[in-house]
């Protein structure tokens, strides 16, 4: 089966930046995705079509791909950015959606 | 306002059915798929599938096929998701939410979640 890795888990320092990998992707593709979800609370869109973000989301969330991996970085972290991220990509030869297992962000 | 809210927690026995509905506002229901996704404890997100309220095709992720169910009621502008034969693994919050086409098919809008416990 289809497969995207991600950290189980990073630590972070508030005013650094964190990157958080997901491995497994489509080279090439462009339908990939990153959620944040906070305990308690809905998935929130955070970075879409690899690098483009919704309004209302901080500049200081961004995205990138190379290869088979993609990266959300977050800029000058705070603690408020403490929550799980998973990446998704969109598999159009089956018209699938793929989760990775996501990736806890500490903020020390 | 885009919103989809979903139904109440709900406690099964192994073996039973749960079918849960998320109410659409905001947005013309029959324009976008709706997706339903699970989280179980200590696990990521997985997705289950997806029904198109346009013409009430549906898609499911090879693990879910034949033991789950989507449907739709146009006039009330809400979707329902059904799943079978229940384990304790099924145990989960379960999440409804909306595709965006011009979004590269991400999900812009989540329902709030719907608990479902399974314990005997």
């Amino acid at each position: 089966s289809y497969v995207l890795t991600q950290p189980p888990s990073l630590s972070v320092a508030p005013g650094q930046t964190a990157r958080i990998t997901c491995g497994g992707i489509n080279s090439g593709t462009k339908t990939v995705h990153w959620y944040q979800q906070k305990p308690g609370q809905a998935p929130v869109l955070v970075i879409y079509y690899e690098t483009a973000r919704p309004s209302g989301i901080p500049e200081r969330f961004s995205g990138s791909t190379s290869g088979n991996t993609a990266t959300l970085t977050i800029n000058r972290v705070e603690a408020g950015d403490e929550a799980d991220y998973s990446c998704q990509e969109w598999l159009d030869g089956g018209d699938l959606w793929v989760f990775g297992r996501g990736t806890k962000l500490t903020v020390l | 306002q885009v919103q989809l809210v979903q139904s109440g927690a709900e406690v099964k026995k192994p073996g039973a059915s749960v079918k849960v509905s998320c109410k659409t506002s905001g947005y013309t229901f029959t324009g976008f798929q709706v997706h339903w996704v699970r989280r179980a404890p200590g696990q990521g997100l997985e997705w289950m599938g997806w029904i198109n309220p346009r013409s009430g095709g549906t898609n499911f992720a090879q693990k879910f096929r034949g033991r789950v169910t989507m449907t739709d009621d146009t006039s009330t502008s809400t979707a329902y998701m059904e799943l079978n034969r229940l384990i304790s693994g099924d145990t989960a919050v379960y999440y409804c939410a909306r595709h965006r086409h011009d979004y590269g098919f991400a999900f812009d809008v989540w329902g709030q979640g719907t608990m479902v416990t399974v314990s005997s």
